[in-house]
């Protein structure tokens, strides 16, 4: 059974800097694309981020270009998200969410998906 | 950017058929993916590529996509059916991934 274990939120100060992580199990981890989804409080979904199964592509949401950064450790299972120069609207809840397609084969959806974890940029 | 545009809200009485839309400039072209999320929870997959459900999703749940418009169908809507709808397609001329703003439903 596919599980996914967010975990590193907290309140930051803006412009401070933030990890998260993403534990997997329950499937091959090394042979999917990962990806990040937020959630502002009150609001609609909103992708962030994907790494490919073996971390040599990323991609990224105009909004958080340049700032965050997508990683994976695949001999530890999990995914990471840095955070940097914070800003109020990066409130949100993040999920990390199994991509369907095996290797590069995306399918373009979100197939399994973590609890969330729960990131304040708040001074 | 593609956008992808969804009602607020749907309101229908239990035993009744809720329909939800998404849309989005020709989406009939694209697939287009939904999810179910209820309160404090992480969303589900309930149907894929337009139309497809995964295992596990009752069959009252339905999906159709042509011209500039998607639609969810659910059948004989129950009490907990109630949730948030969010429609999803995946840009491939961007390689980015897109969400409509989610239909809250509502059983009356």
């Amino acid at each position: 059974q596919v599980q996914l274990v967010e975990s590193g939120g907290g309140v930051i100060p803006p412009g401070g800097s933030l990890r998260l992580s993403c534990a997997a199990s329950g499937f091959m981890f090394s042979s999917y694309g990962i990806h990040w989804v937020r959630q502002a409080p009150g609001k609609g979904l909103e992708w962030v981020a994907l790494i490919s199964h073996d971390g040599s592509n990323t991609y990224y949401a105009d909004s958080v270009k340049g700032r965050f950064t997508i990683s994976r450790d695949n001999s530890k299972n999990t995914l990471y998200l840095q955070m940097n120069s914070l800003r109020a609207e990066d409130t949100a809840v993040y999920y990390c969410a199994k991509e369907a397609g095996l290797y590069d084969f995306w399918s373009g959806y979100f197939q399994s998906w973590g609890l969330g974890t729960l990131v304040t940029v708040s001074s | 950017s593609y956008v992808l545009t969804q009602p607020p809200s749907v309101s229908v009485a239990p035993g009744q058929t809720a329909r939800i839309t998404c849309g989005g400039n020709n989406i009939g072209g694209k697939s287009v993916h939904w999810y179910q999320q209820k309160p404090g929870q992480a969303p589900v997959l309930v149907v894929y590529d337009d139309r497809d459900r995964p295992s596990g999703i009752p069959e009252r749940f339905s999906g159709s996509n042509s011209g500039n418009t998607a639609t969810l169908t659910i059948s004989r809507v129950e009490a907990g059916d109630e949730a948030d709808y969010h429609c999803q397609v995946w840009d491939n001329t961007r390689d980015h991934w897109v969400f409509g703003g989610g239909t809250k439903l509502t059983v009356l």
